[in-house]
């Protein structure tokens, strides 16, 4: 089965930096995806990591650990529209197609 | 860009009732998934297809079956809705056997009493 952990909630500051951990057990790996979801609207692709190391895309970086099953997302210089839930997905063994969940990380970012 | 619309944005629905929730994707995706978010949850798949009149159960089927008659539309169907199938769905496509990322429609809230 697959078994997926990150926090339910967290605050940080306009400005700041933040980061945010997945765990993972799962039966294969086939890579780990991270969402942006905002109240009310669907979610939006943010960052895909298959390789150990960092990935950087602008303000938003991800990383990845296979040998931990540990990956986070790093949102630098905060605005407050990155107020929004952070979805952790992976991919297991198996078929290729299907993803399994984080129950999502509520991030507030305060004046 | 890709587009996947869904039919209704906000539902409301007594027990009992039979409720289609279409899904719509313009982009010639193979795959297709239906979800269900709630608080606290996550989203949970509950049925996926990835080639016309072919389906694979998710993690929650029951209560739930699919029909894919065409490529570019996969339906979620509720044969007798229960209170417990209030919920966000969510519906979303990938291109093929691929380490593409899915891509999500805007969600159906649905509500029944």
């Amino acid at each position: 089965g697959q078994n997926i952990d990150q926090p339910t909630e967290m605050t940080a500051t306009e400005g700041a930096i933040v980061q945010i951990n997945c765990t993972y057990q799962t039966s294969g790996f086939n890579g780990l995806f991270w969402y942006q979801q905002h109240a009310g609207e669907a979610p939006t692709f943010l960052s895909y990591n298959v390789l150990d190391g960092l990935e950087e895309k602008g303000r938003f970086s991800s990383f990845l650990s296979r040998s931990k099953g540990y990956s986070y997302l790093l949102l630098k210089e905060l605005q407050m529209k990155d107020s929004a839930s952070y979805l952790c997905a992976v991919r297991g063994g198996g078929s290729a197609r299907q993803l399994t969940f984080g129950s999502g990380t509520q991030l507030t970012v305060l004046p | 860009d890709v587009k996947v619309t869904q039919s209704s944005r906000y539902l409301v629905k007594r027990t009992g009732e039979k409720v289609f929730l279409e899904c719509v994707q313009d982009m010639d995706h193979e795959n297709m998934f239906w979800y269900r978010q709630d608080p606290g949850l996550g989203l949970r798949l509950i049925y996926f297809s990835y080639d016309v009149k072919m389906k694979e159960k998710g993690d929650i089927p029951e209560g739930y079956s699919v029909s894919r008659e065409k490529k570019e539309r996969f339906s979620l169907i509720l044969e007798s809705a229960s209170t417990n199938q209030t919920s966000m769905y969510l519906c979303a496509t990938k291109v093929g056997y691929t380490q593409e990322t899915q891509y999500f429609g805007p969600g159906t809230r649905l509500l029944v009493l």
